[in-house]
């Protein structure tokens, strides 16, 4: 089956510390995304990859960093600067370019709280 | 100019009734309009899509209108069930462009049976 797989589905992060979210996708799609999702908020853009080795930051990178290193693999960080880490944190991707409507497709996300 | 934005932030609905959600957007640039499912704990899953050359599409009890002119679509959902309750996310996105989706706050649809 293909689709989007994000680890771990919980994840806890002490104070000071960084800590990584996992998002592998096998649909041999081009794009990559990471979303935050707080209550009452939708979905807001952290950074976006169209290609191996190069990313942009969304509405909302303070605090997270990202890495591009193999096509179906965009993991994300969430660093010790992101003062409320606590969300739901999304993954998507996409085909780029064929000029016709491509949607996102999304992982099941990964819920991170402070201890 | 880049947001999306949607109405009612929740709604409740008798089992076989209609639900209807609205959104607006401000960006002419946006070309692709499609509406997420979103289940507790899952991530979003595209229910339906529309591009402004059409006003309506159809996808069984799905329906998205779409007027152009006010820069507004909205999605009704016909013979709502139960399992249809979910929160609905609206989207905007220019095709061509970053590719970025612009999303809705979204709509917490409870339906009661």
């Amino acid at each position: 089956d293909g689709g989007i797989t994000q680890s771990p589905k919980y994840l806890f992060r002490k104070e000071g510390q960084n800590v990584t979210l996992s998002c592998e996708q096998n649909l041999n799609h081009d794009a990559m995304y990471w979303y935050r999702q707080d209550p009452g908020q939708g979905l807001r853009l952290i950074y976006y990859s169209q290609i191996v080795n190069d990313f942009q930051k969304g509405d909302i990178a303070e605090g997270y960093s990202v890495s591009r290193e193999k096509k179906e693999s965009f993991p994300l960080t969430v660093t010790s600067a992101q003062k409320n880490p606590t969300a739901f944190y999304l993954c998507a991707s996409s085909i780029l370019g064929q000029g016709s409507n491509q949607p996102q497709h999304f992982g099941d996300g990964t819920r991170l709280s402070i201890l | 100019q880049q947001q999306v934005k949607q109405s009612p932030q929740s709604l409740i609905v008798q089992k076989g009734g209609i639900s209807i959600i609205n959104c607006a957007y401000e960006n002419t640039a946006f070309d692709y309009f499609p509406w997420y499912q979103q289940f507790p704990g899952k991530g979003p899953a595209l229910l339906i899509a529309i591009r402004p050359d059409v006003s309506e599409k159809k996808e069984g009890r799905f329906t998205i209108s779409f007027n152009k002119s006010a820069k507004q679509f909205s999605l009704h959902i016909m013979d709502s069930q139960p399992g249809d309750s979910a929160t609905y996310f609206c989207a905007a996105l220019t095709q061509g462009g970053s590719e970025k989706l612009v999303f809705g706050k979204g709509t917490k649809l409870t339906v009661n049976p």
